[in-house]
Protein backbone atom coordinates (compact mmCIF):
# COMPACT_ATOMS: atom_id res chain seq x y z
CA UNK A 1 0.00 0.00 0.00
CA UNK A 2 1.54 3.19 -0.19
CA UNK A 3 2.16 5.85 2.17
CA UNK A 4 3.77 9.31 3.29
CA UNK A 5 5.37 9.72 6.43
CA UNK A 6 5.92 13.51 7.73
CA UNK A 7 9.09 12.80 10.56
CA UNK A 8 8.33 16.69 12.37
CA UNK A 9 5.29 17.12 13.64
CA UNK A 10 6.46 20.53 14.95
CA UNK A 11 8.74 23.44 12.42
CA UNK A 12 9.90 26.68 13.62
CA UNK A 13 11.45 29.25 11.76
CA UNK A 14 12.00 33.19 12.57
CA UNK A 15 10.41 35.22 9.74
CA UNK A 16 12.63 36.00 6.63
CA UNK A 17 14.56 32.37 7.12
CA UNK A 18 13.95 29.68 4.47
CA UNK A 19 11.82 26.86 5.46
CA UNK A 20 11.70 23.14 4.75
CA UNK A 21 9.20 20.59 5.53
CA UNK A 22 9.89 17.12 5.63
CA UNK A 23 8.00 14.37 3.40
CA UNK A 24 8.90 10.60 2.57
CA UNK A 25 6.74 8.15 0.08
CA UNK A 26 6.28 4.57 -0.67
CA UNK A 27 4.50 3.43 -3.51
CA UNK A 28 4.64 0.61 -6.20
CA UNK A 29 4.31 2.54 -9.28
CA UNK A 30 4.55 6.24 -10.08
CA UNK A 31 4.25 8.42 -6.99
CA UNK A 32 1.36 10.98 -7.43
CA UNK A 33 2.34 13.40 -4.48
CA UNK A 34 0.78 16.56 -3.08
CA UNK A 35 0.92 18.70 -0.48
CA UNK A 36 -1.90 20.87 1.27
CA UNK A 37 -2.09 23.63 3.71
CA UNK A 38 -4.91 24.10 6.47
CA UNK A 39 -5.39 26.70 8.42
CA UNK A 40 -7.30 27.19 11.95
CA UNK A 41 -11.06 25.86 11.59
CA UNK A 42 -10.29 25.21 7.62
CA UNK A 43 -10.77 22.19 5.43
CA UNK A 44 -7.15 21.31 3.58
CA UNK A 45 -6.13 23.74 0.41
CA UNK A 46 -4.44 22.35 -2.12
CA UNK A 47 -0.68 24.02 -2.70
CA UNK A 48 1.20 21.83 -5.08
CA UNK A 49 1.51 18.25 -7.10
CA UNK A 50 4.23 16.43 -8.26
CA UNK A 51 4.14 15.64 -12.31
CA UNK A 52 6.66 13.27 -13.67
CA UNK A 53 9.08 15.63 -15.20
CA UNK A 54 10.47 18.37 -13.24
CA UNK A 55 12.29 17.62 -9.74
CA UNK A 56 10.86 21.20 -8.46
CA UNK A 57 8.02 22.13 -8.61
CA UNK A 58 6.65 25.43 -7.80
CA UNK A 59 3.58 26.48 -6.35
CA UNK A 60 1.14 28.82 -4.82
CA UNK A 61 1.88 31.80 -2.15
CA UNK A 62 5.88 31.18 -3.14
CA UNK A 63 6.32 27.27 -1.99
CA UNK A 64 7.75 24.74 -4.15
CA UNK A 65 8.76 21.63 -3.57
CA UNK A 66 11.90 19.03 -4.45
CA UNK A 67 11.51 15.85 -5.62
CA UNK A 68 13.99 13.17 -5.06
CA UNK A 69 13.91 9.59 -6.52
CA UNK A 70 16.55 8.39 -4.60
CA UNK A 71 16.02 9.44 -1.41
CA UNK A 72 11.70 8.98 -1.86
CA UNK A 73 11.28 12.52 -0.40
CA UNK A 74 9.13 15.49 -1.43
CA UNK A 75 10.13 17.83 0.63
CA UNK A 76 8.53 21.38 1.05
CA UNK A 77 10.43 24.29 0.81
CA UNK A 78 10.09 28.42 1.25
CA UNK A 79 13.14 30.65 0.30
CA UNK A 80 11.56 33.44 2.86
CA UNK A 81 8.97 32.58 5.58
CA UNK A 82 6.11 34.53 6.47
CA UNK A 83 4.42 35.28 10.08
CA UNK A 84 1.21 34.01 7.65
CA UNK A 85 2.35 30.72 6.61
CA UNK A 86 2.27 29.86 9.96
CA UNK A 87 -0.35 26.11 9.77
CA UNK A 88 -0.59 22.89 9.28
CA UNK A 89 0.74 21.34 6.42
CA UNK A 90 0.32 17.92 4.67
CA UNK A 91 2.00 15.45 2.23
CA UNK A 92 -0.51 13.24 0.36
CA UNK A 93 0.48 10.33 -2.47
CA UNK A 94 -2.63 9.30 -5.30
CA UNK A 95 -3.05 6.64 -7.00
CA UNK A 96 -6.17 6.43 -9.27
CA UNK A 97 -8.55 5.73 -5.92
CA UNK A 98 -7.05 5.96 -2.74
CA UNK A 99 -5.83 8.98 -1.38
CA UNK A 100 -3.32 8.82 1.73
CA UNK A 101 -2.13 11.57 4.02
CA UNK A 102 0.60 12.27 6.26
CA UNK A 103 -0.07 12.85 10.20
CA UNK A 104 0.97 16.92 9.36
CA UNK A 105 3.60 18.95 10.29
CA UNK A 106 2.89 22.22 12.33
CA UNK A 107 5.04 25.02 10.80
CA UNK A 108 4.95 28.00 13.50
CA UNK A 109 7.01 31.23 12.23
CA UNK A 110 8.34 33.88 14.78
CA UNK A 111 8.35 37.41 13.71
CA UNK B 1 -18.80 28.42 -6.64
CA UNK B 2 -19.60 26.30 -3.79
CA UNK B 3 -17.33 23.49 -4.10
CA UNK B 4 -17.66 20.37 -1.52
CA UNK B 5 -20.59 21.54 1.30
CA UNK B 6 -20.62 19.64 4.69
CA UNK B 7 -23.40 19.62 7.36
CA UNK B 8 -23.74 19.93 9.75
CA UNK B 9 -20.56 22.19 10.82
CA UNK B 10 -20.82 21.13 14.64
CA UNK B 11 -22.42 17.95 16.37
CA UNK B 12 -22.76 17.06 19.76
CA UNK B 13 -23.80 13.17 20.19
CA UNK B 14 -24.56 11.48 23.35
CA UNK B 15 -23.26 7.90 23.22
CA UNK B 16 -24.98 5.64 21.14
CA UNK B 17 -27.02 8.13 19.18
CA UNK B 18 -27.16 7.71 15.39
CA UNK B 19 -26.16 10.55 12.93
CA UNK B 20 -25.71 11.39 9.15
CA UNK B 21 -22.71 13.84 7.71
CA UNK B 22 -23.59 14.77 4.36
CA UNK B 23 -21.74 15.68 1.97
CA UNK B 24 -22.30 17.79 -1.62
CA UNK B 25 -20.35 19.10 -4.62
CA UNK B 26 -20.66 20.60 -7.78
CA UNK B 27 -17.50 20.15 -9.51
CA UNK B 28 -19.21 17.17 -11.38
CA UNK B 29 -16.35 15.18 -9.59
CA UNK B 30 -16.57 10.94 -9.94
CA UNK B 31 -14.26 10.42 -6.59
CA UNK B 32 -15.68 11.40 -3.02
CA UNK B 33 -13.82 10.90 0.31
CA UNK B 34 -14.35 10.92 4.10
CA UNK B 35 -11.82 11.45 6.19
CA UNK B 36 -11.31 11.79 10.24
CA UNK B 37 -8.68 14.08 11.04
CA UNK B 38 -7.49 13.69 14.69
CA UNK B 39 -4.33 15.37 16.73
CA UNK B 40 -1.05 13.77 15.70
CA UNK B 41 -2.60 11.12 13.20
CA UNK B 42 -3.29 13.43 10.27
CA UNK B 43 -6.15 12.16 8.01
CA UNK B 44 -6.81 9.05 7.97
CA UNK B 45 -9.45 7.40 5.19
CA UNK B 46 -13.10 6.36 6.09
CA UNK B 47 -14.50 5.23 2.89
CA UNK B 48 -14.16 6.69 -0.33
CA UNK B 49 -16.55 6.23 -3.49
CA UNK B 50 -14.82 6.31 -7.14
CA UNK B 51 -18.09 6.47 -8.51
CA UNK B 52 -21.83 6.43 -8.31
CA UNK B 53 -23.28 3.51 -6.42
CA UNK B 54 -19.46 2.48 -5.52
CA UNK B 55 -17.91 2.23 -2.24
CA UNK B 56 -14.82 0.92 -0.67
CA UNK B 57 -13.28 0.88 2.62
CA UNK B 58 -10.35 3.01 3.55
CA UNK B 59 -8.21 2.36 6.71
CA UNK B 60 -10.11 2.83 9.57
CA UNK B 61 -14.02 1.86 8.62
CA UNK B 62 -15.23 0.24 11.33
CA UNK B 63 -18.40 1.77 12.87
CA UNK B 64 -18.99 4.00 10.05
CA UNK B 65 -21.48 3.52 6.59
CA UNK B 66 -21.63 5.66 3.55
CA UNK B 67 -24.24 6.00 0.59
CA UNK B 68 -23.15 7.29 -2.48
CA UNK B 69 -26.94 8.72 -2.81
CA UNK B 70 -25.98 10.16 -6.76
CA UNK B 71 -22.92 11.72 -8.36
CA UNK B 72 -23.17 14.85 -6.37
CA UNK B 73 -23.81 13.48 -3.13
CA UNK B 74 -21.86 11.04 -0.39
CA UNK B 75 -23.28 10.54 3.00
CA UNK B 76 -21.51 8.93 6.30
CA UNK B 77 -23.85 7.45 8.92
CA UNK B 78 -22.99 7.06 12.67
CA UNK B 79 -24.99 4.02 13.89
CA UNK B 80 -24.42 3.94 17.24
CA UNK B 81 -21.94 6.75 17.89
CA UNK B 82 -19.00 6.41 20.50
CA UNK B 83 -16.09 8.50 22.27
CA UNK B 84 -13.39 7.32 20.09
CA UNK B 85 -15.57 8.68 16.85
CA UNK B 86 -14.89 12.33 18.44
CA UNK B 87 -12.99 13.94 15.80
CA UNK B 88 -13.25 16.34 12.32
CA UNK B 89 -14.83 15.23 9.78
CA UNK B 90 -13.89 16.00 6.14
CA UNK B 91 -15.42 15.30 3.26
CA UNK B 92 -13.11 15.58 -0.17
CA UNK B 93 -13.79 15.25 -3.86
CA UNK B 94 -11.81 14.81 -7.17
CA UNK B 95 -11.19 13.75 -10.62
CA UNK B 96 -11.25 9.87 -10.85
CA UNK B 97 -9.28 9.69 -14.59
CA UNK B 98 -6.03 11.53 -13.25
CA UNK B 99 -4.06 10.45 -10.49
CA UNK B 100 -2.02 13.66 -10.57
CA UNK B 101 -5.41 15.71 -9.84
CA UNK B 102 -5.96 17.37 -6.66
CA UNK B 103 -8.69 16.96 -4.21
CA UNK B 104 -11.43 19.81 -2.94
CA UNK B 105 -12.03 19.86 0.83
CA UNK B 106 -15.23 20.81 2.37
CA UNK B 107 -14.78 22.95 5.87
CA UNK B 108 -15.14 20.17 8.48
CA UNK B 109 -18.01 18.64 10.74
CA UNK B 110 -16.33 19.04 14.05
CA UNK B 111 -18.30 15.99 16.24
CA UNK B 112 -18.12 15.34 19.92
CA UNK B 113 -19.51 12.28 21.50
CA UNK B 114 -20.18 12.41 25.09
Amino acid sequence: AQSVAQPEDQVNVAEGNPLTVKCTYSVSGNPYLFWYVQYPNRGLQFLLKYITGDNLVKGSYGFEAEFNKSQTSFHLKKPSALVSDSALYFCAVRDINDMRFGAGTRLTVKP
Amino acid sequence: NAGVTQTPKFQVLKTGQSMTLQCAQDMNHNSMYWYRQDPGMGLRLIYYSASEGTTDKGEVPNGYNVSRLNKREFSLRLESAAPSQTSVYFCASTVVEDSNTEAFFGQGTRLTVV
